[in-house]
Formats: C-alpha cells, structure tokens, sequence
C-alpha cells in the first residue's frame, strides 16, 4: 500500500504563472487535508476536502487559490498568478475516517521567482 | 481558537543522551488528542507519538515518551539514549475531535543530536 504521494516534489514558477500540486492519498482514504509551511514554521491549515466536496477551506487565502478533490484522480492545489509570497513547502495529508491517523506526503516545495 | 507554543527554536545534546522538548497547548475543549511529529531534512513528516486526553497514561513508543499534563495543557516529549538519526524538526499537534480535523502545529524544535 503506498503512502500519499504527492508531486512534483519541486515546482519553480515565474511570478504570475499558475502552480498545480498534486496529491494522490492512500489507497481507501477519503479524507483529504492541505498544509502549507513557510520556511522556519509550522504546518499551517489550509483545506480539508472529502471526495468531490470542500468541508473546510478556513485556512485557504480568499483569492488565487483552489482546491479540489474529484471522484476520480488525485486532489489538486492551484495557485494562480502566484507570488514571491507563495513560496514554501505544501504538505499534503490523508485519513481513513475521522479520528484515524493522517498520513503525510513528502511536500511539494513550490520557489516562485 | 486553539493554539500550540513549542518555546524552544533549537536544542542540542549528545548522543546518548536524554532530551526533553517542551510543548504547551490552549483549548475549550475536554476530549481532543495531542502529537509529535518528527521532520527530518527529507521533509517528511513522521509520525513519532500520540497521546488522546482521556487517557491518563502517558504514551510510550520505544526511547519516545510524553509527559501530559492535561491541567497544564502541557505535552513534553522525552526522546531517550538519543541517536544520531533524531536530528530534526519535532512539532507538537493538536487535533479537535469537535468539528473538522484539522491539525494546529507549534513553531517546532530544532533538535541536533551531536556524535
């Protein structure tokens, strides 16, 4: 059973071009969790998605950014027009059920230039 | 809102030796549970303990161990004959059980382990 894998691993955008960070959870895991780290910080919240909808998206910015979690294929993060600001780690993290435990991906670190 | 304070940026100890992480925790709530995760320079995040706060029993995976102290909202993590291979970030978590279940991490603990 492999873990949640996200890709890419590194991502290098231009100011003002789109970014899409992919998540694939493990296999039966419903339950789909965004994390964002700046360098030297904490994970911080962004977005828990359940198959084809958005439970809680309180840590998304309110512009630019997007989640999803289709039926089918993997959870996507988009980033458009992104920022020197939006550079940093995107974690990603699934669960069976409420209450399991949540299984992390390795990140994806997104440099915008 | 809950809220998760790690007050030590970095630590550093030799090996073998024992090391405390401190951890303290804000919340309304009277059932939640608490974590370590463990991040190395892979940027993985590893899963090192757990603890649920109905449980008075302190967690104990191998050398790892915690201190909880619900009244204190206090989660120390003991990491014992420390190895070379515990140099990482350690971050506290807490988890809700109320509502979406959502992770709130501290600023995390630089910890060196030297030879």
């Amino acid at each position: 059973n492999a873990g949640v894998m996200q890709n890419p691993r590194h991502l290098v955008r231009r100011r003002g071009q789109e970014a899409r960070l992919r998540c694939s959870p493990m296999k039966g895991h419903s339950h789909v969790y965004w994390y964002r780290q700046l360098p030297e910080e904490g994970l911080k919240f962004m977005v828990y998605l359940q198959k084809e909808n958005i439970i809680d998206e309180s840590g998304m910015p309110k512009e630019r950014f997007s989640a999803e979690f289709p039926k089918e294929g993997p959870s996507i993060l988009r980033i458009q027009q992104v920022v020197r600001g939006d550079s940093a780690a995107y974690f990603c993290a699934s669960q069976l059920d409420v209450n399991t435990e949540a299984f992390f991906g390795q990140g994806t670190r997104l440099t915008v230039v | 809102a809950q809220t998760v304070t790690q007050s030590q940026p970095e630590m550093s100890v030799q090996e073998a030796e024992t090391v405390t992480l401190s951890c303290t925790y804000d919340t309304s709530e009277s059932n939640y549970y608490l974590f370590w995760y463990k991040q190395p320079p892979s940027r993985q995040m590893i899963l090192v303990i757990r603890q649920e706060a109905y449980k008075q029993q302190n967690a104990t995976e191998n050398r790892f161990s915690v201190n909880f102290q619900k009244a204190a909202k206090s989660f120390s993590l003991k990491i014992s004959d420390s190895q070379l291979g515990d140099t990482a970030m350690y971050f506290c978590a807490f988890l809700g059980i109320q509502g979406a279940q959502k992770l709130v991490f501290g600023q995390g603990t630089r910890l060196t382990i030297n030879p």
